[in-house]
């Protein structure tokens, strides 16, 4: 049973640029939320996702935005990238009916330049 | 909105000794309150959860945590690490109705020493 997986586990931008992370759920998961994790600090909440819809939103500029696919999969999209935009970033799945349980996958490295 | 405050930033101990990692948290409504742990590169893992019910959870690795309602605390302890606990560990709290935001504290760098 595949767990939460992530691509790519690294990546390099550049001030301005725009960036693609993605994510696959847990197996028989419909439920993704993405966490922002700067170095040393706990996850800061992005948004969650069910059914293709953003269900609720962190405190997070409208730069960052996101996706569902029918399959459950998801990507982030970070535009007009900043240096503070420099993080892990983190996605979690669950199911809806234990919104409680989530699982994390590895997580993206992204340095901006 | 809720909060959580993890009172050490780091926590230095020897191997089998025991530990306590101290988290509080801020609600006003009720909420689940979990632990992870987050080893060097790696994603978050959870070490355990309180959702209703017993005020002592248990978890994996030999870790617990106890729900203090009147205190708004919820400490993880394990009786006697090792060397492999060495992590950063986060407590977390959710709201658990009308809300899907997981709020997490800062962490506490356990450091096992032999």
């Amino acid at each position: 049973d595949a767990g939460v997986t992530q691509s790519p586990t690294h990546l390099i931008k550049t001030r301005g640029q725009q960036v693609t992370l993605r994510c696959s759920p847990k197996s028989g998961h419909d439920t993704v939320s993405w966490y922002q994790q700067a170095l040393g600090q706990g996850p800061q909440f992005i948004f969650q996702y069910y059914e293709e819809e953003e269900r609720q939103r962190g405190n997070f500029p409208d730069r960052f935005s996101g996706h569902q696919f029918p399959n459950y999969s998801s990507e982030l999209n970070v535009n007009a990238l900043l240096l503070g935009d420099s993080a892990l970033y983190l996605c979690a799945s669950s199911l809806l009916t234990h919104g409680e349980t989530q699982y994390f996958g590895p997580g993206t490295r992204l340095l901006v330049l | 909105a809720q909060s959580v405050t993890q009172l050490d930033s780091q926590v230095p101990v020897f191997e089998e000794a025991p530990v306590e990692l101290r988290c509080n948290y801020s609600s006003s409504v009720s909420v689940y309150l979990f632990w992870y742990v987050q080893y060097p590169n790696q994603g978050l893992q959870l070490l355990l959860k309180y959702l209703s019910g017993s005020t002592l959870v248990k978890g994996i690795n030999g870790f617990e945590a106890e729900f203090n309602k009147s205190q708004t605390s919820f400490h993880l302890r394990k009786p006697s690490v090792h060397i492999s606990d060495t992590a950063e560990y986060f407590c977390a709290v959710r709201a658990n109705t009308g809300g899907f935001k997981t709020i997490f504290g800062a962490g506490t760098r356990l450091f096992v020493k032999a």
